[in-house]
């Protein structure tokens, strides 16, 4: 079974600095898919990001990029010019690509705090 | 609006009396899911649908059950509840690519705070 990890339970930035979460995953597959989603207070889970493992060009989505190091098995997340409102919970999630598999697994998550 | 619904949004009940949490989603997805989450888990997916009377174990199964009669719902029943299935519970669909496997954005419900006394 795929594990994903996050080493980090919590971390802190200041407003406007740049902070980058970690996450590491165990896979034997060649082919998957890689996601980063946000809970904030609210509880909503939100998709900020997705990365096809086949895909060798790094995902980026505005103030969001990863770095994908798929020798190392590595897809950390990360967030420029931090603002108050990405304080949250991050989870990093992977999924098997291919017919017939469908199962997601999260990380533990990463709670992160903005400094104003 | 696309949306996944979920209710209750929060229920205490008792060890022992049969609950049901529905999830309807309007959006035409096939594949929806439930997870719950715990404080140092994360999520964990205990059930899955691929398509209409096509379910699958996730990764905490024991204690729940699961039926997709109609591609917009997809409620998750617990038939004893017991005190170590207090969590959060949430719900997500989404589309399934042509090729099978592919999933695409998941869409969350609000969740589901549940507490078993």
């Amino acid at each position: 079974a795929q594990t994903v990890t996050q080493s980090q339970p919590e971390m802190s930035v200041q407003e406007a600095e740049t902070v980058t979460l970690s996450c590491t995953y165990d896979t034997s597959e060649s082919d998957y898919y890689l996601f980063w989603y946000k809970q904030p207070p609210s509880r909503q889970m939100i998709l900020v990001i997705r990365q096809e493992a086949y895909k060798q060009q790094n995902a980026t989505e505005n103030r969001f990029s990863v770095n994908f190091q798929k020798a190392a098995k590595s897809f950390s997340l990360k967030i420029s010019d931090s603002q108050l409102g990405d304080a949250a919970m991050y989870f990093c999630a992977y999924k098997n690509s291919g017919a017939g598999s469908y199962q997601l697994t999260f990380g533990k998550g990463t709670k992160l705090s903005v400094i104003p | 609006e696309a949306q996944v619904t979920q209710n209750p949004r929060y229920l205490i009940t008792v060890t022992g009396k049969k609950l049901t949490v529905t999830c309807s989603q309007n959006m035409n997805h096939e594949y929806m899911s439930w997870y719950r989450q715990d404080p140092g888990l994360g999520l964990r997916q205990i059930y899955y649908s691929m398509n209409v009377e096509v379910t699958d174990k996730g990764d905490v199964p024991e204690g729940y059950k699961v039926s997709r009669k109609e591609k917009r719902n997809f409620p998750l029943i617990l038939e004893s509840p017991s005190p170590n299935q207090t969590s959060l519970y949430f719900c997500a669909s989404s589309l399934l690519g042509l090729a099978g496997g592919e999933i695409y954005e998941q869409y969350f419900g609000p969740g589901t705070r549940l507490t078993v006394t």
